[in-house]
């Protein structure tokens, strides 16, 4: 396994509807990202949370993390079909060799019915 | 202000020829990092250089595959007699200096090895 594992791998909702998507990690981290990716295109930043936060809120996304756990939720509310894309998480590893270098999970495919 | 930038978008090359692929960063950016995605995985690091300066190479493979980023003009990612396990979507990002932890990314070049 990997650091970063997005679960599920795939969510499929219908517009209005919230969509829950979690991250599990496994080493140290300093801050953890969350990044969208429409198909064949490139990322784009989300949002960030550092350790020393729980909760973090950006329009309809809401973040949390639990270093205890080693896990992060990326919740989207009132889902519109535009956010149909795929959700990485991306962690920056305590003590790494070079600040700013990601390591991305696998992803979580979400779709939104209209 | 342009985002980052990356040509080809779509680059094909038959086994044993040599891809280029080039990055311009975000105006101002002096960092830069180049991912490769396979397909239906989340993205891999290869390389984080600063200008003149590879600062982490950890993630590229030792051969074949070398990285640039010149004084003057865009960053390049070369590989060279490119195999079919080379046919990926590769991505830069770029952030500045001053703040290296969000990281903008291209659009990305997706290399075909026939």
């Amino acid at each position: 396994s990997q650091q970063g594992e997005e679960d599920p791998q795939a969510l499929s909702i219908q517009e209005g509807e919230n969509a829950t998507m979690n991250c599990s990690y496994k080493t140290s981290i300093n801050n953890l990202q969350w990044y969208r990716q429409n198909s064949g295109r490139g990322l784009v930043h989300l949002i960030l949370i550092r350790s020393n936060e729980r909760e973090k809120h950006s329009g309809r996304l809401r973040v949390t993390l639990d270093t205890s756990k080693k896990s992060s939720s990326l919740l989207i509310t009132a889902s519109r079909a535009a956010d149909t894309a795929s959700y990485f998480c991306a962690t920056v590893i305590t003590g790494g060799t070079s600040y700013g270098k990601l390591t991305f999970g696998q992803g979580t495919i979400l779709t939104v019915h209209p | 202000n342009a985002g980052v930038m990356q040509n080809p978008r779509h680059l094909v090359r038959r086994r044993g020829q040599e891809a280029r692929l080039r990055c311009s960063p975000m105006k101002g950016h002096s960092h830069v990092y180049w991912y490769r995605q396979l397909p239906e995985e989340g993205l891999k690091f290869m390389v984080y250089l600063q200008k003149e300066n590879i600062i982490d190479e950890s993630g590229m493979p030792k051969e074949r595959f070398s990285a640039e980023f010149p004084k003057e003009g865009p960053s390049i990612l070369r590989i060279q007699q490119v195999v079919r396990g080379d046919s990926a979507a590769y991505f830069c990002a770029s952030s500045p200096r001053t703040e290296r932890e969000t990281q903008y990314f291209g659009p990305g070049t997706r290399l075909l090895v026939l």
